[in-house]
């Protein structure tokens, strides 16, 4: 079945360092690729998307490249602060002759942390 | 506009005890989704509907797990005869259509069983 798996965490970072959360997935079929962002006490928001290969994603100054090859979408941020401490989830939404199913199918999370 | 909304927040219930989570979709949103968050599970998917149906129930864990949407609205999550292993957030999620890709989530309900 379908799958996707990310970096352990946590993760810890100072201000203004970059960011990698490292994703890949097992999917049959095209799926789209999705990072989902779960700030404290907030609900699931979406950060970005990417629907096919070589499509890059990109919110916030959150960037992921649709990598078919590798079946990878690492999450990418050259600067991080403060406020962008929180839970992040890689996801897939499996495709079949172009009818999204519309089901996520998620990873287990990465807690990102940033210290002043 | 309203986001997705979600009650109870919490529910506290004992062993046994039939529950029941609501789900109020965004206003025009035809898919909606059940998904259940937990620590020792991650992320979930449960059920979705487009419309009034349920085209995808393979994520319920057991037959206690039944949900339906009435009026292409607001959807029910009832647990029957709740067990400790059922404590999770349950979050709720609607899109467009299901060909939509983004879904907007709701706050979840953080389920306890005593």
């Amino acid at each position: 079945g379908d799958s996707v798996t990310q970096m352990e965490g946590p993760v810890t970072l100072s201000e203004e360092a970059f960011l990698t959360i490292n994703c890949t997935y097992t999917a049959t079929g095209y799926p789209s690729l999705f990072w989902y962002v779960q700030y404290p006490g907030e609900g699931l928001q979406l950060l970005l998307k990417a629907t096919k290969a070589d499509d890059k994603g990109s919110n916030k100054g959150f960037e992921a490249t649709y990598r078919k090859e590798t079946t990878s979408f690492h999450l990418e941020k050259g600067s991080v602060q403060v406020s962008d401490s929180a839970v992040y989830f890689c996801a897939l939404s499996y495709h079949a002759g172009g009818t999204s199913y519309g089901k996520l199918t998620f990873g287990q999370g990465t807690i990102l942390t940033v210290h002043p | 506009g309203a986001g997705v909304s979600q009650s109870p927040s919490n529910k506290v219930t004992e062993k046994g005890k039939d529950v029941e989570l609501r789900c109020d979709p965004i206003s025009g949103h035809t898919a909606l989704y059940w998904y259940r968050q937990s620590l020792g599970q991650g992320l979930e998917f449960l059920i979705y509907f487009q419309g009034n149906s349920a085209p995808d129930k393979s994520g319920l864990p057991s037959d206690r797990f039944s949900a339906e949407r009435t009026g292409g609205s607001v959807s029910t999550l009832t647990i029957q005869r709740t067990q400790q292993e059922d404590s999770a957030v349950y979050l709720c999620a609607s899109s467009l259509t299901v060909s939509y890709n983004e879904q907007f989530f709701g706050p979840g309900t953080r389920l306890t069983v005593l």
